[in-house]
Parts: C-alpha cells; structure tokens; sequence
C-alpha cells in the first residue's frame, strides 16, 4: 500500500515569511498533484508535477517533484493572508493510477 | 458551466437514523468520488465511481455505508444507523477521466450526529 506523509501538520506563520511544506513517500508515484482547500469549500487543484525534477511555479508559490518521484515540496515566498488554508498533496499510484492522499497541512499567514 | 454541488450543506441527525447525501456532478464527468473529511484533516476515500464499471467500494468504512450512482450521473451516499463518530464533512468529487485526472470538488456536506 503506497503511503504519502505530508509535514508539517501544522504551520502558523506571520505575512512576508517563506515556508516550505513537504509529502514524501517510500514508493514511486507516476504523478503528484498539490491542492488547496478555504474553509467551507471543497479542495482546488493547484498542480500537477509529473517529471522526476521538475519544479513549476504559480506566482510566489513553487512546486518541485524529487528526482526519484517519491517525495514533492512547495515553498512559498512572502507568504500572504491569503495564502491561509490546507494543503493537500495527492501522488497518483504507479499501481492503478488511483490518488493517494496526503493528510494535508494546514496554513495560517497572520498579517 | 456549474461545478459539483452537494446537497444538503449541513445535515444534524440523531444518532440511529440513516441519513442520505446528495451529490450532482459535472455534466460530462465520467468518474466519481466520495470522501470523507474530518475537521482539517485530509482526505478519506469512500467510493469511486467510473463510468458504468463496478464501483470500487474498498474505502466503506461499514456495511452502514452505501452508494450510488444513476444514470452515471447523480450519485447518493447513505448512512445507515449512524453513529457520533460519523460526524465529519463528506466530499464528492468527479472527474473527466478518472485515475489520476483533476478532480473538481463540491463544497461538502457537514454532518453532525447528535
């Protein structure tokens, strides 16, 4: 059974800071996608990464996917209020190309 | 075009009863799923529906839970006998393709059992 660990849990952090959040795995995915989820709201896709290595930017956030495809990051510089929610990281099993879901992080930019 | 909606949006039953939840896809979506979310946590996979295959039903956490879908359209969740710890957001999402394609969620319905 493939596994995603997604750290922190939990990040609370004042405006203009960077942060990174990470999902790593022991197994290979073919593809991991990055959600975001507002309160009361169902979670949006924000990326997908597909390449081992490859790094995708969405204005000041940046997404990179490990070389080996077993574990993905997204840094985000000056963070915003606005950038307050969970984060959902999800990696596509080799196996039936079903999701598997990260237990989410969740953010809080004070201003 | 509308995006997934769920209805209703807050559901408070009492422990015992069966409740039902509602959730209407994209037009045109061929997959579909439900999910299960505690307070901020992630995501727990219910069901997953594709097209007219066999559901994959291996996330139920319960004979109590059950799902359908009609007309590979609207889709049904129901609890049967619920208990407090049923008590969480439940998600629908669907999808073009299935797999690992982009998933469009709805907003959710809250259940409390009381």
């Amino acid at each position: 059974t493939q596994l995603l660990e997604q750290s922190p849990q939990f990040l609370s952090i004042q405006e203009g800071e960077n942060l990174t959040v990470y999902c790593n795995s022991s197994s290979v995915f073919s593809s991991l996608q990055w959600y975001r989820q507002e309160p009361g709201e169902g979670p949006v896709l924000l990326v997908t990464v597909v390449t081992g290595g490859e790094v995708k930017k969405l204005k000041r956030l940046t997404f990179q996917f490990g070389d080996a495809r077993k574990d993905s990051s997204l840094h985000i510089t000056a963070a915003q209020p606005g950038d307050t929610g969970l984060y959902l990281c999800a990696g596509e099993a080799v196996s039936n190309y079903q999701l598997i879901w990260g237990a989410g992080t969740k953010l809080i930019i004070k201003p | 075009g509308a995006g997934v909606s769920q209805s209703p949006s807050n559901k408070v039953t009492e422990k015992g009863k069966d409740v039902e939840l509602r959730c209407d896809p994209i037009s045109g979506h061929t997959a579909l799923y439900w999910y299960r979310q505690s307070l901020g946590q992630g995501l727990e996979f219910l069901i997953y529906f594709q097209g007219n295959s066999a559901p994959d039903k291996s996330g139920l956490p319960s004979d109590r839970f059950s799902a359908e879908r009609t007309g590979g359209s609207v889709s049904t969740l129901t609890i049967q006998r619920t208990q407090q710890e049923d008590s969480a957001v439940y998600l629908c999402a669907s999808s073009f393709s299935g797999g690992a394609g982009e998933q469009y969620f709805g907003p959710g319905t809250r259940l409390t059992v009381t």
